[in-house]
């Protein structure tokens, strides 16, 4: 079956700093991948996604590989602001599969 | 630009009380989908519904029940509220094949307390 394994967190961060956050993955089939953002009191945002090898997704600064060699998909910015405070979740979902698995989510706060 | 529109978005039940959560969403989509989101545990899928009429079960279906007799309108049922079902629950929407390049839209969550 589809699984996703996110780096734990919290993550804290200085603001400006470099931000990864983890992301690999197993599934069946050539997925597609997604990372969703959850700010305080909110639902999820699709914040970027890659449907096939080597793509990269980008949006407000994060980016992130579809690495089939690896099968990963590691967010990353290169300068962390306190507005990026936030839950982010990485997803998959399968061609034919009527379902999204999540990761259980990495909390990133940026301070100051 | 409503998208996903959850109702209510906060409740205090009592033991054993019931209740229902509505879904609404104006985007056409076919899928449509509950979570609960429990901390350290992500988001589980509870039930989720591929077009008007039907539904199936998802990870955690106990102790809820869901209907789709309109496409733009998912419900989530609990029938007889218990403490562990006390969670942040979201509903989601997506087209059909095509959530494979479009992913979800969520909704903002209903926060739901059970004493």
């Amino acid at each position: 079956g589809n699984s996703v394994t996110q780096m734990e967190g919290p993550v804290t961060l200085s603001e400006e700093a470099f931000l990864t956050i983890n992301c690999t993955y197993t599934a069946t089939g050539y997925p597609s991948l997604f990372w969703y953002v959850q700010y305080p009191g909110e639902g999820l945002q699709l914040l970027l996604k890659a449907t096939k090898a080597d793509d990269k997704g980008s949006n407000k600064g994060f980016e992130a590989t579809y690495r089939k060699e690896t099968t990963s998909f590691h967010l990353e910015k290169g300068s962390v602001q306190v507005s990026d405070s936030a839950v982010y979740f990485c997803a998959l979902r399968s061609f034919g599969n009527e379902k999204l698995t999540f990761g259980t989510g990495t909390r990133l706060t940026i301070i100051p | 630009n409503a998208g996903v529109t959850q109702t209510p978005k906060f409740r205090v039940l009592k033991t054993g009380q019931s209740m229902t959560l509505l879904c609404a969403q104006d985007m056409n989509h076919e899928y449509m989908y509950w979570y609960r989101q429990d901390p350290g545990m992500g988001l589980r899928l509870i039930h989720y519904s591929v077009g008007e009429g039907t539904t199936a079960k998802g990870e955690v279906p106990d102790g809820y029940n869901v209907s789709r007799l309109k496409k733009q309108n998912f419900l989530l049922g609990l029938e007889s509220a218990a403490p562990s079902q006390t969670s942040v629950y979201f509903c989601a929407s997506s087209y059909g094949s095509a959530a494979q390049y479009y992913g979800y839209t969520f909704g903002s969550g209903t926060r739901l307390t059970v004493v």
